[in-house]
C-alpha cells in the first residue's frame, strides 16, 4: 500500500526553465510535507516542509504547493540550475501520532540540461 | 554542529554473518530514526527512539533485526544471520524536540550493505 506516490520517475528540464515535481498521497490525516533532494552516495538533505494549515511555502528558487482536497502537493523549482540534478523525494507524516515518521515516495530523478 | 554521522560508510559481508552500524545524531536532537533504501525506491522507515527509548518498529524489522540507543546518545542497529535481501542502504536520521517551524530529519551519508 504506497500512501506517498511519485508518479513520474524522472524529469527533464532545460536550465533556466521551471522544474514542476508532483507528489499524490492517500492518508487524509497526513498533516506534515516534506521534500529532500538526493545525490548518490549521500544522504537524503532536507529542501521545505509545509503543514497543513498551509497551501504554499517558499523559500528562495523552491516553492511546494499543497492542496488537500486532491491530496496533491508539487515542488516548483525557478530557475532550473544543472546542480539541481538530484533524486527528489517527497514525504508526508501524521503529526498527531507524536513520532513524526515519515514516509517517502519513490523518487523523481531531475535532470537539469544547461 | 557535525551533522548526523554514520559508520561503515560500506560493508561487504557473507550471507549469514552479524553485522552491526553505528549512527551519531547531532547532540542537541532527542529523536533518532532509522531507515532502509533499496534501489528504485524511497527511504522506508525501520524503527524511531526518542532519547532511549525505542517507541516505533516497523514489521519490516524482523527479529534478526536489533537496534540500541543507550544513553540516548548514538544508537546502534544489528543485523543478525544476513541474508542477501538485506542488502541496502541503512540510513540513521534525527531531529530535534517538537517545535515551531521545521519538522524535517537531518539524515546521515548512510551504510551500504552488500550481502555477497
Amino acid at each position: 500500500d504506497q500512501q506517498v506516490k511519485q508518479n513520474s520517475p524522472s524529469l527533464s528540464v532545460q536550465e533556466g526553465r521551471i522544474s514542476i515535481l508532483n507528489c499524490d498521497y492517500t492518508n487524509s490525516m497526513f498533516d506534515y510535507f516534506l521534500w529532500y533532494k538526493k545525490y548518490p552516495a549521500e544522504g537524503p538533505t532536507f529542501l521545505i516542509s509545509i503543514s497543513s494549515i498551509k497551501d504554499k511555502n517558499e523559500d528562495g528558487r523552491f516553492t511546494v504547493f499543497l492542496n488537500k482536497s486532491a491530496k496533491h502537493l508539487s515542488l516548483h523549482i525557478v530557475p532550473s540550475q544543472p546542480g539541481d540534478s538530484a533524486v527528489y523525494f517527497c514525504a508526508a507524516s501524521e503529526g498527531a501520532s507524536g513520532t513524526y515518521k515519515y514516509i517517502f515516495g519513490t523518487g523523481t530523478r531531475l535532470k537539469v540540461l544547461a | 554542529d557535525t551533522g548526523v554521522s554514520q559508520d561503515p560508510r560500506h560493508k561487504i559481508t557473507k550471507r549469514g554473518q552479524n553485522v552491526t552500524f553505528r549512527c551519531d545524531p547531532i547532540s542537541e536532537h532527542n529523536r533518532l530514526y532509522w531507515y532502509r533504501q533499496t534501489l528504485g525506491q524511497g527511504p522506508e522507515f525501520l524503527t524511531y527512539f526518542q532519547n532511549e527509548a525505542q517507541l516505533e518498529k516497523s514489521r519490516l524489522l524482523s527479529d534478526r533485526f536489533s537496534a540500541e540507543r543507550p544513553k540516548g546518545s548514538f544508537s546502534t542497529l544489528e543485523i543478525q544471520r544476513t541474508e542477501q535481501g538485506d542488502s541496502a542502504m541503512y540510513l540513521c536520521a534525527s531531529s530535534p524536540p517538537r517545535g515551531l517551524g521545521n519538522y524535517g530529519y537531518t539524515f546521515g551519508s548512510g551504510t551500504r550493505l552488500t550481502v555477497v
